[in-house]
């Protein structure tokens, strides 16, 4: 079964509005979370690492007054996309990390966005 | 800073035969992982194996294989009986085993496979 889930799979709003996208962890707890964006037919692009009960840490290049991440538990991570504009269309996927056991990061099923 | 490179944009094969995916890294750690991660049309990543560094034996998962040379720093994959299925990309994917800041997946390119049938 699903071990990450995403909400919601597609969006599309107006320029100018915010979207906030969800990321829950089912299978266990998670102190990090990862967020991706992805162009089509490219890998994938790490934005940021979400971390429960702290800041999020941004790669270099990703604005984050643009790109808002909460980590409220250790099951939940949001992305905001504030004042989104149609570059901001792309897909959205977000990442949780095992650490007990055998480390892997498991991957959620993505959010379109698609800012008209 | 490490680097992965996936030298083969885009691969074939029939159906039941096997069909080998290349992927080199580069690092100067010691202890690391490897995966490598196959995303379908629907772009939902699934996980298809992984390798721990510090292992000599190569991973299985069922129809899906690993060689992997550590002083060659090379992790192909090997997809036996391939299956209309496999169709989808697939991503190699590093990640240090130390736990810092720093220690995120990084990618390959992707290889773009195609099962004909």
């Amino acid at each position: 079964g699903a071990v990450v889930s995403q909400h919601p799979s597609w969006v599309i709003c107006k320029s100018g509005t915010s979207v906030k996208i969800e990321c829950r962890s089912l299978d266990f707890q998670a102190t990090t979370m990862f967020w991706y964006r992805q162009f089509p037919k490219q890998s994938l692009m790490l934005m940021a690492t979400s971390n429960e009960g702290s800041k999020a840490t941004y790669e270099q290049g990703v604005e984050k007054d643009k790109f808002l991440i909460n980590h409220a538990s250790l099951t939940l991570s949001t992305l905001t996309v504030t004042s989104a504009h149609p570059e901001d269309s792309s897909f959205y996927i977000c990442s949780v990390r095992r650490l007990a056991g055998v480390e892997t990061q498991y991957f959620g099923p993505g959010t379109r966005l698609l800012v008209l | 800073a490490q680097t992965v490179t996936q030298s083969q944009p885009e691969m074939s094969v029939q159906e039941a035969e096997t069909v080998t995916l290349s992927c080199t890294y580069d690092t100067s750690e010691s202890n690391y992982y490897l995966f490598w991660y196959k995303q379908p049309p629907s772009r939902q990543m699934i996980l298809v194996i992984r390798q721990e560094a510090y292992k000599q034996q190569n991973a299985t998962e069922n129809r899906f294989s690993v060689n992997f040379q550590k002083a060659a720093k090379s992790f192909s994959l090997k997809i036996s009986d391939s299956q209309l299925g496999d169709t989808a990309m697939y991503f190699c994917a590093f990640m240090k085993a130390v736990r810092d800041n720093t220690d995120k997946l990084i990618f390959g390119t992707g290889t773009r496979l195609q099962v004909f049938p």
